[in-house]
Parts: C-alpha cells; sequence; structure tokens
C-alpha cells in the first residue's frame, strides 16, 4: 500500500475557481515533503518543497502548500486557476525513517480546467 | 549541461527478453533513482542509489537490477520480461537528499 495518499484522482474546474489538492502521507517523524507537477508530454516538474520552518510554503506559478504536522497533510492550493494548469499533480515524501534517500510519491491527481 | 538522459524511448519486448534501460546525467549527482509509472498508480519507486557502488530496493524491485559504477551512469535491468512490466520508466536525480529531482524523459515500455 502506498504511504503517500491523494485523496482525489481526477478534479475538475472552471477558470479562476480555487483549487485544493489534498496530501497524506503515514511516515512518522521527520519528513521532507515535495509536489511536482507533470504537464502533458513533459517531465515532472517540481512546484515547491517544505522542509522546515513557515509551514506555509510558496512556490512557482502562484501555488502554495500547507504543512499540519498534526493531521500528517500537505494540501496544495491555488487562489484562481488557469487553463494552463491543467496538468497531473504528485505529492511526494522523503521520510527520515529511510535517511531521507527514498523519494516516495503519491498516485497523483489528473487536473482539468475548462475555459 | 544535458540533465538527465535516458535511452532508449520506445521498447517493445517479447516476454522472457532481458534489457537494459540507460540513464545518465551530467550534473555530478550522488542520489539516482528509478521509478516506474503506470495509469492511477503515480510513480512507483524500483531501486535507488545513493553514490557510485551503493544501491538499495524501492517499492518494486522484483523483475529489475541496478547496478551503480560511475556517478554518471544507473542502467536498469530487467532480467526476464514480463507484460506486468509494461510502463513507462523515469530516472531521476538530485544532488542530496533535500534537493530538487530531476526527471528524465522516461522510456516507454511494451512487453507482449
Amino acid at each position: 500500500a502506498q504511504s503517500v495518499s491523494q485523496h482525489n484522482h481526477h478534479v475538475i474546474l472552471s477558470e479562476a475557481a480555487s483549487l485544493e489538492l489534498g496530501c497524506n502521507y503515514s511516515y512518522g517523524g521527520t519528513v521532507n515533503l515535495f509536489w511536482y507537477v507533470q504537464y502533458p508530454g513533459q517531465h515532472l516538474q517540481l512546484l515547491l518543497k517544505y522542509f522546515s520552518g513557515d509551514p506555509l510554503v510558496k512556490g512557482i506559478k502562484g501555488f502554495e502548500a500547507e504543512f499540519i504536522k498534526s493531521k500528517f497533510s500537505f494540501n496544495l492550493r491555488k487562489p484562481s486557476v488557469q487553463w494552463s494548469d491543467t496538468a497531473e499533480y504528485f505529492c511526494a515524501v522523503t521520510p527520515f525513517s529511510g535517511g531521507y534517500n527514498k523519494l516516495i510519491f503519491g498516485a497523483g491527481t489528473r487536473l482539468a480546467v475548462h475555459p | 549541461n544535458a540533465g538527465v538522459t535516458q535511452t532508449p524511448k520506445f521498447q517493445v519486448l517479447k516476454t522472457g527478453q532481458s534489457m537494459t534501460l540507460q540513464c545518465a546525467q551530467d550534473m555530478n549527482h550522488e542520489y539516482m533513482s528509478w521509478y516506474r509509472q503506470d495509469p492511477g498508480m503515480g510513480l512507483r519507486l524500483i531501486h535507488y542509489s545513493v553514490g557510485a557502488g551503493i544501491t538499495d530496493q524501492g517499492e518494486v524491485p522484483n523483475g529489475y537490477n541496478v547496478s551503480r559504477s560511475t556517478t554518471e551512469d544507473f542502467p536498469l535491468r530487467l532480467l526476464s520480461a514480463a507484460p506486468s512490466q509494461t510502463s513507462v520508466y523515469f530516472c531521476a536525480s538530485r544532488y542530496g537528499p533535500t534537493d530538487t529531482q530531476y526527471f528524465g524523459p522516461g522510456t516507454r515500455l511494451t512487453v507482449l
């Protein structure tokens, strides 16, 4: 069973709608957290990452994520999506229990934004 | 820099055949990983390496071998291909455990 859970497999939004994608992990102890994006036909790219400090992390293209340690969550948000945000989004975790060596991905959320 | 390169881009194998997927990076990254991407499953870690001569298993290592004789190269070997290994394979690298991971363009493998 995967230890990184993304609740929504498919999300459909209209342009200007707000976005929140859920991510939960099941590792205890310290973790590093990432969100990656894969645009159609392209490589995965890093959107943002969290290691320590302010639990609200800002990334590229207006995305942000909030780390809530008590809920083992790292949800991705964007106040107003654009058609160009259509992509697949992956949450990923490097758990301290693996010496931060393993980067484990969730199953992904496919986002479609309609004009 | 070329970044992370993978060859071939596409491959069709028959059940039982063996082959090696090549991966190279020119960024002097210590950490390299192999993932497979399947619909609805996301990316699953096959094997990874934290430096030349050091490899370890990921989430789905069965049926695959790796070696890391140099910092630059991290080939993935399929010992006896099975239809369940039909997938898109991504190689990735990063400098250290907390650094951004860079992905190669992928190899689409079909096993008949």
